[in-house]
């Protein structure tokens, strides 16, 4: 089945270091591949995407570029702030299986530290 | 609504017990889906909703689990007989029409504590 592997945390980091934050899937298709952010309080909202191979997604700095040859998703941003500590998944649909189901990873704790 | 409301926020309750979580997506959002986080674990699919279609019950984890929703409006999803390996925060999110390039929108969870 589906799955996805990201990088295990708590990653702290002190402000304008460089991030990356490793995603890599499993799938039987061509999924779709999503960083979602739940920020202290929050719900989980979509932070970037990529549809197809070679796609980057991007938003408010952050990077994601879909590659297929190693299946991997990672999200970078080069300079990080303390409000983006929060927890970050990684995720993918597959439209092989016909349905939209969302596959998560377990998150990532980022705590930005001035 | 401006955003997906999930109530309660929080639920203790006996192992044994039923207990029943809300969901109100956002209006016009076709597509609602349940989620479920144990501690330290990744999101866990278990029902999704779209339109007038048959749900998606293939995630839930067993026959104690149930999920109803009226039209395109409020989600309930019931648990009975409570276990503690229930304990999770349970997540409601809805999208505008469930193709997974429109985006999904999320509750701030329900956690529920299984004593």
């Amino acid at each position: 089945g589906d799955s996805v592997t990201q990088m295990e945390g708590p990653v702290t980091l002190s402000e304008e270091a460089f991030l990356t934050i490793n995603c890599t899937y499993t799938a039987t298709g061509y999924p779709s591949l999503f960083w979602y952010v739940q920020y202290p309080g929050e719900g989980l909202q979509l932070l970037l995407k990529a549809t197809k191979a070679d796609d980057k997604g991007s938003n408010k700095g952050f990077e994601a570029t879909y590659r297929k040859e190693t299946t991997s998703f990672h999200l970078e941003k080069g300079s990080v702030q303390v409000s983006d500590s929060a927890v970050y998944f990684c995720a993918l649909s597959d439209p092989n299986f016909g349905n939209e189901k969302l596959t998560f990873g377990t998150g990532t704790r980022l705590t930005i530290i001035p | 609504g401006a955003g997906v409301s999930q109530s309660p926020s929080n639920k203790v309750t006996e192992k044994g017990k039923d207990v029943e979580l809300r969901c109100d997506p956002i209006s016009g959002h076709t597509a609602l889906y349940w989620y479920r986080q144990r501690l330290g674990q990744g999101l866990e699919f278990l029902i999704y909703f779209q339109g007038n279609s048959a749900p998606d019950k293939s995630g839930l984890p067993s026959d104690r689990f149930s999920a109803e929703r009226t039209g395109e409006s409020v989600s309930t999803l019931t648990i009975q007989r409570t276990q503690q390996e229930d304990s999770a925060v349970y997540l409601c999110a809805s999208s505008l029409d469930g193709a997974l390039n429109t985006e999904a929108f999320f509750g701030q969870g329900t956690r529920l504590t299984v004593v």
